[in-house]
């Protein structure tokens, strides 16, 4: 069965950095794209980019380079999604999520399923 | 960056009844791209529908997407009280991926 798992709720004060994390399981790892897209409280959903864990080349969304940083380690199946100088703005929950098919013949653009459970960010003093 | 445009924004209706729910792109959505999801509070999304009209696993008949172009519809032929939630459209021809702003069907 394949399964994201992503790590627990985060506070942090506005300047900072936080890292969420996503555990793939049910799968190769290194075989499917990973994305990651935030939905801000009482709001719709925005992608944020994605990453290819196998040779770890990325794609951020404009409204996000610069302070995004997605990465991988092959060894536990796991992605990353960094967000540094973290604005009240960025309070959301983010979701990591995997394209349908194989790297090999799939575009990163794409439906998702499955989605990880979402992890809430809250960025407060 | 394609726009999409969910109407209504809300939909109040009674179990039983069918659910019309429109997502409107601001440019055509080519090779039929474009893909549904229900989400109920605190949960993830869940896929329903991709590629306009193809059900993901496990996903029940009264579910169904039709559209093309610049015009798509997600009809609920029969609501189940688990179908009260919200719902998202998503269009995958074109970088960057967006979703629609959501109609929530609520229970009249």
């Amino acid at each position: 069965q394949v399964q994201l798992v992503q790590s627990g709720a985060e506070v942090a004060k506005p300047g900072a950095s936080v890292r969420v994390s996503c555990k793939a399981s049910g799968y190769t790892f290194i075989d499917y794209y990973m994305l990651w897209v935030r939905q801000a409280p009482g709001q719709g959903l925005e992608w944020m980019g994605w990453i290819n864990p196998k040779s770890g080349g990325t794609n951020y969304a404009q409204k996000f380079k610069g302070r995004i940083t997605m990465t991988r380690d092959t060894s536990i199946s796991t992605a990353y999604m960094e967000l540094s100088s973290l604005t009240s703005d960025d309070t959301a929950v983010y979701y990591c999520m995997r394209v349908p098919c194989l790297i090999s013949i799939c575009s990163p653009q794409n439906w998702f399923d499955p989605w990880g459970q979402g992890t809430l960010v809250t960025v407060s003093s | 960056e394609i726009v999409l445009t969910q109407s209504p924004a809300t939909l109040s209706l009674s179990p039983g009844e069918r659910a019309t729910l429109s997502c409107g792109a601001s440019q055509t959505i080519s090779r039929n791209f474009l893909a549904w999801y229900q989400q109920k509070p605190g949960l993830a999304p869940r896929l329903l529908i991709y590629d306009v009209f193809r059900r993901a696993t496990g996903i029940p008949d009264r579910f169904s997407g039709s559209g093309s172009g610049t015009d798509f519809t997600l009809t609920i032929s029969r609501l189940e009280p688990e179908d009260f939630a919200v719902y998202y459209c998503q269009q995958y021809v074109n970088s960057p991926l967006t979703f629609g702003g959501g109609t929530k069907v609520e229970i009249k």
